[in-house]
C-alpha cells in the first residue's frame, strides 16, 4: 500500500508568491490533516478535512487555506508569501482521527 | 503556560540503557500520541493511546488519564533510536479543541 505522498518536496518562492502544495493520502484514508514545523514553533496544526469538508482549522491567518478532493487528496495554498512562512509543511492521513500516516513533508523556503 | 509540556528536552544515554522520556498536558484528551521523527523531517506515529499502556518491540507507552501524564519508554537503546520523540494531545472539546496539540519534542542521542 503506497504511502502519504507530499509533491514537491522542496520549494523556493520570493517573498509575495503564492505556493499550492499537494498531498495523496493513503487509499482509503479520509482524512487529511496539515501541518507547519518551523524551529521556533515546532509542529502546529494547519487544517483538517473530511470527506471535502474542512473539519477544523488552526490559527493561522487568511493567507493559508486548503481543499480536499473527492478523491481525498488535498492541496494546501498561502498566498502573498512572507519570510516566516519558510518551514516544512507536513501532511497526515488517517481513517478518521485515528493513528496518522505522516507524508516525507514539503520544504518550503521564502527568500 | 503549553499545553504539551515533554522532559526533558535533550537526552544523551548510552547503548542497551533504559529512556524514559515524560509527556504532561493541561486539557482533557480523547487521545495522545506518541511520534518519531528522525533528521530529514519524516514522522511516524509509534502510539495512540487513551488509556493504560501498549508496547511495540522495545518501545512501551503508558498514560495515567488522572494525572494527566505519559511516559516514552525505550528499553535496551540503540543508536537507530537517536530521533526526536515528540508528543501530541487531541483535546475533547468541540471545535477546534480536537486538533493535535504537540509537545516541543524531546531530541533523543544514543552514542554507540
Amino acid at each position: 500500500k503506497a504511502g502519504v505522498t507530499q509533491t514537491p518536496r522542496y520549494l523556493i518562492k520570493t517573498r509575495g508568491q503564492q505556493v499550492t502544495l499537494s498531498c495523496s493520502p493513503i487509499s482509503g484514508h479520509r482524512s487529511v490533516s496539515w501541518y507547519q514545523q518551523t524551529p521556533g514553533q515546532g509542529l502546529q496544526f494547519l487544517f483538517e478535512y473530511f470527506s471535502e469538508t474542512q473539519r477544523n482549522k488552526g490559527n493561522f491567518p487568511g493567507r493559508f487555506s486548503g481543499r480536499q478532493f473527492s478523491n481525498s487528496r488535498s492541496e494546501m495554498n498561502v498566498s502573498t508569501l512572507e519570510l516566516g512562512d519558510s518551514a516544512l509543511y507536513l501532511c497526515a492521513s488517517s481513517l478518521d482521527r485515528n493513528i496518522q500516516y505522516f507524508g516525507a513533508g514539503t520544504r518550503l523556503s521564502v527568500l | 503556560k503549553n499545553e504539551v509540556e515533554q522532559s526533558p528536552q535533550n537526552l544523551t544515554a548510552q547503548e542497551g540503557e533504559f529512556i524514559t522520556i515524560n509527556c504532561s498536558y493541561s486539557v482533557g484528551i480523547s487521545a495522545l500520541h506518541w511520534l518519531q521523527q528522525h533528521p530529514g523531517g519524516g514522522i511516524v506515529s509509534l502510539f495512540m493511546l487513551s488509556s493504560g499502556k501498549k508496547k511495540h518491540g522495545r518501545l512501551i507507552a503508558t498514560i495515567n488519564i488522572q494525572e494527566k501524564h505519559s511516559s516514552l519508554h525505550i528499553t535496551a537503546s540503540h543508536p537507530r533510536d537517536s530521533a526526536v520523540y515528540i508528543c501530541a494531545v487531541r483535546g475533547i472539546s468541540s471545535g477546534s479543541a480536537r486538533q493535535l496539540t504537540f509537545g516541543s519534542g524531546t531530541q533523543l542521542t544514543v552514542l554507540p
